[in-house]
């Protein structure tokens, strides 16, 4: 069965830290799709980035960077040098099923707290 | 800019009182999305469209139903709301895997914030 696992449930951090939250998937499909979604408290889920299973580059834009590594089935996300905008929570999430469209197994999500 | 709208962004009604929330796409992609999320949880898919097919999750619950009568709306109807419907609905699209793009990922709307007195 396919799954994501967030275990962090709440991270606090001092703006300008670095953090990294982590993300922990389990799936039999061979071709798979990744993404995070960031939620602010305004409720609306904003798309940060996906990644395809064959495509194992990491990424980084700004700020953000991420780290996908099918050998320990994880794609873990880096925020450098927080801001209290990023203050969120943050969703991993797993895509199954193609071609008529794909459904989200979301992670319980991890909620950044960034303080002055 | 292409978008997903949601309207209204909070609807309250009354315990057993029919609702619609309605979703509309500018992105033109034939897959739509209904999301429940309560609070401090993560999304839980409801049904989605595929055009016109409709794709309903096993465990979503019979008072919960759906229209999209084109490819730019798609309607959520909860025929008698309980307490335990209060939520926020997440509208989301995609184009189908495999048609270029973006391919299957999926852009959400602002949600309606559902309150069941």
């Amino acid at each position: 069965a396919q799954k994501v696992t967030q275990a962090q449930t709440e991270i606090s951090v001092v703006e300008k830290e670095d953090v990294t939250l982590d993300c922990v998937y389990e799936t039999r499909d061979t071709t798979y799709y990744l993404f995070w979604y960031k939620q602010p408290p305004s409720g609306e889920l904003v798309f940060l980035i996906r990644r395809n299973s064959f495509d194992e580059q990491n990424e980084i834009s700004g700020r953000y960077s991420w780290n996908f590594q099918k050998s320990t089935s994880s794609f873990n996300f880096t925020i450098t040098a927080s801001q209290v905008v990023d203050s969120a929570v943050y969703f991993c999430a797993l895509s199954e099923g193609y071609n008529q469209g794909g459904k989200l197994i979301f992670g319980q999500g991890t909620e950044l707290s960034v303080k002055p | 800019d292409a978008m997903v709208i949601q309207n209204p962004r909070y609807q309250v009604t009354q315990f057993g009182k029919p609702v619609t929330l309605s979703c509309s796409q500018t992105l033109n992609h034939n897959v739509m999305y209904w999301y429940q999320q309560k609070s401090s949880q993560a999304p839980k898919l409801l049904f989605h469209y595929y055009d016109k097919d409709f794709n309903n999750e096993a465990d979503t619950p019979d008072n919960f139903q759906s229209r999209r009568p084109n490819t730019s709306f798609c309607f959520l109807d909860i025929r008698s709301p309980g307490l335990g419907d209060a939520a926020m609905y997440l509208c989301a699209t995609s184009r189908a895997s495999g048609t270029g793009g973006n391919g299957p990922t999926q852009y959400f709307g602002p949600g309606t914030r559902l309150t069941v007195l």
